[in-house]
C-alpha cells in the first residue's frame, strides 16, 4: 500500500519570508511525488512532480520542492512568500508497482493551509 | 483548449434525492476520475474511467456509480442522498493513465448540499 502524511493542517508565513509545507511518503518501491494547490472555489491546479533524477524540484509560481529518499519526505518550499500563495496545498504519492489506489494510482494527503500574512 | 468543465457548479438537494453530476475532459483526454473533497477528510478517491471502463474504484458505497461515454464526457451518480454526501465533488481527466509523466487536471468542482 501507499500513503502521504501532511503533518500540519495549517502553515503561517509572513509575506516575504521562506516558506516550508511538509510532506512524507510510505511507498513499496521508489515514489512519484506530486505537489497541488487549490484556489479557493476552485479545483487542484499542476505545480510540481519528482519522477527521477534531481532531487531538487522546480515548478509553477516559483515553488520548488526537495525529495529526500532517507527521510522519505518531499517538502514544498518558496524562498519569499506572497500574500497570493495563500491556499490549500496537497501532497500526493503514486507508487509504479502498485496497480491500486486513487485515480492513476495517485493518493494525496489531506491538505494543508497555507496563510500567507502581509 | 478549454479546461475540465464540471456541471452543474452548485446543488442543492434533499435527503433521499438522487443526483447526477456531468463531467467534460480536456479535449483529447481518455481517464476521467472523480473526488469527493470534505474538510474533515481531505480528497477521497471515488472511480477513475478509461475508454468506458471502470479503471478502479475507491472505498465508497454501492449509492455512488458512474459511468464514462464514447466522447470521453463522464456523469457521476449518487442515489438516495444522505446529508453526510454534502461535499465538493471534483472531477479530473488525464490523457492516458499510468504514465510517469501524467498529471491531473481537475475541474472546479459541484459544490453539493444535501438537507
Amino acid at each position: 500500500a501507499q500513503s502521504v502524511a501532511q503533518p500540519e493542517d495549517q502553515v503561517n508565513v509572513a509575506e516575504g519570508n521562506p516558506l516550508t509545507v511538509k510532506c512524507t511518503y510510505s511507498v513499496s518501491g521508489n515514489p512519484y511525488l506530486f505537489w497541488y494547490v487549490q484556489y479557493p472555489n476552485r479545483g487542484l491546479q499542476f505545480l510540481l512532480k519528482y519522477i527521477t533524477g534531481d532531487n531538487l524540484v522546480k515548478g509553477s509560481y516559483g515553488f520548488e520542492a526537495e525529495f529526500n529518499k532517507s527521510q522519505t519526505s518531499f517538502h514544498l518550499k518558496k524562498p519569499s512568500a506572497l500574500v497570493s500563495d495563500s491556499a490549500l496545498y496537497f501532497c500526493a504519492v503514486r507508487d509504479p508497482l502498485y496497480s491500486g489506489g486513487g485515480a492513476d494510482g495517485l493518493t494525496f494527503g489531506k491538505g494543508t493551509h497555507l496563510i500567507i500574512q502581509p | 483548449k478549454a479546461g475540465v468543465t464540471q456541471t452543474p457548479r452548485y446543488l442543492i438537494k434533499t435527503r433521499g434525492q438522487q443526483v447526477t453530476l456531468s463531467c467534460s475532459p480536456i479535449s483529447g483526454h481518455r481517464s476521467v476520475s472523480w473526488y469527493q473533497q470534505t474538510p474533515g477528510q481531505g480528497l477521497q478517491f471515488l472511480f477513475e474511467y478509461f475508454s468506458e471502463t471502470q479503471r478502479n474504484k475507491g472505498n465508497f458505497p454501492g449509492r455512488f456509480s458512474g459511468r464514462q461515454f464514447s466522447n470521453s464526457r463522464s456523469e457521476m451518480n449518487v442515489s438516495t442522498l444522505e446529508l453526510g454526501d454534502s461535499a465538493l465533488y471534483l472531477c479530473a481527466s488525464s490523457e492516458t493513465p499510468g504514465a510517469s509523466n501524467e498529471k491531473l487536471f481537475f475541474g472546479s468542482g459541484t459544490q453539493l448540499s444535501v438537507l
